[in-house]
């Protein structure tokens, strides 16, 4: 079982151009999400699912889009991106059915530089 | 607006004891996470509060104050692989984490 996976692991991107970045998960949880974690900043939301075919804006979703169509995938894309897009982005998921703790599990991220 | 109060870094000594405080102010309170984070790789779940009080698991232990808005996070017999860094989240009302900027943990032998 992997758990959740991202693609790619690292990126370098020049500016203006459109990436898609990869997330799925095989452990059928309901709920995703997307973050950016830049230093000296706490992670920060982008988007997230509570569960397929539904979406929602988290704190900085400006410059972001993503789509959920099935259980295990949620990519998130960037329609062009910008210098301050820089970051390592994490996706997240969580089994929010079964209430309890509702614990996020992530990914082993994405390092994306644009330049 | 939301708040997470993390110390930046801290360094302690193999075999010792640390407590990791993390301070919040939050609109709605719906649970505490820590998270451990190794250098280049991803969060890791440690521990949840959702209760005052103290919750143990083996050398890791994690406090909870909501009247204080105050957690810690205790280390005991510190090792080497303990150096990461521990990020503090918060669920707010809408039920999203608010992150600390995480605790750089430095284990000197």
């Amino acid at each position: 079982i992997a758990g959740i996976t991202q693609a790619p692991t690292s990126q370098i991107l020049a500016a203006g151009r459109r990436m898609t970045l990869r997330c799925t998960q095989d452990m059928r949880h309901n709920a995703m999400y997307w973050y950016r974690q830049d230093l000296g900043l706490g992670l920060r939301l982008i988007h997230y699912s509570n569960t397929a075919g539904t979406t929602g804006k988290g704190e900085v979703p400006d410059g972001y889009s993503v789509s959920r169509a099935n259980t295990d995938d949620f990519p998130l894309t960037l329609a062009s991106a910008v210098p301050s897009q820089t970051s390592v982005y994490f996706c997240a998921s969580s089994d929010s059915s079964s209430g309890g703790a509702n614990t996020q599990y992530f990914g082993p991220g994405t390092r994306l530089t644009v330049l | 607006g939301q708040n997470i109060d993390q110390p930046t870094e801290m360094t302690a000594t193999e075999g010792a004891i640390v407590q990791i405080n993390c301070t919040y102010q939050t609109s709605g309170f719906n649970g505490l996470f820590w998270y451990q984070q190794h250098a280049g790789e991803a969060p890791t779940f440690l521990s949840y509060n959702v209760l005052d009080g103290l919750e143990e698991k083996g050398r890791f232990s994690s406090f909870l104050s909501r009247s204080k808005g105050y957690s810690y996070l205790l280390l005991k017999e510190l090792q080497m692989k303990d150096s990461a860094s521990y990020l503090c989240a918060v669920r707010d009302s809408n039920y999203q984490l608010i992150w600390g900027a995480g605790t750089k943990l430095i284990i000197k032998p």
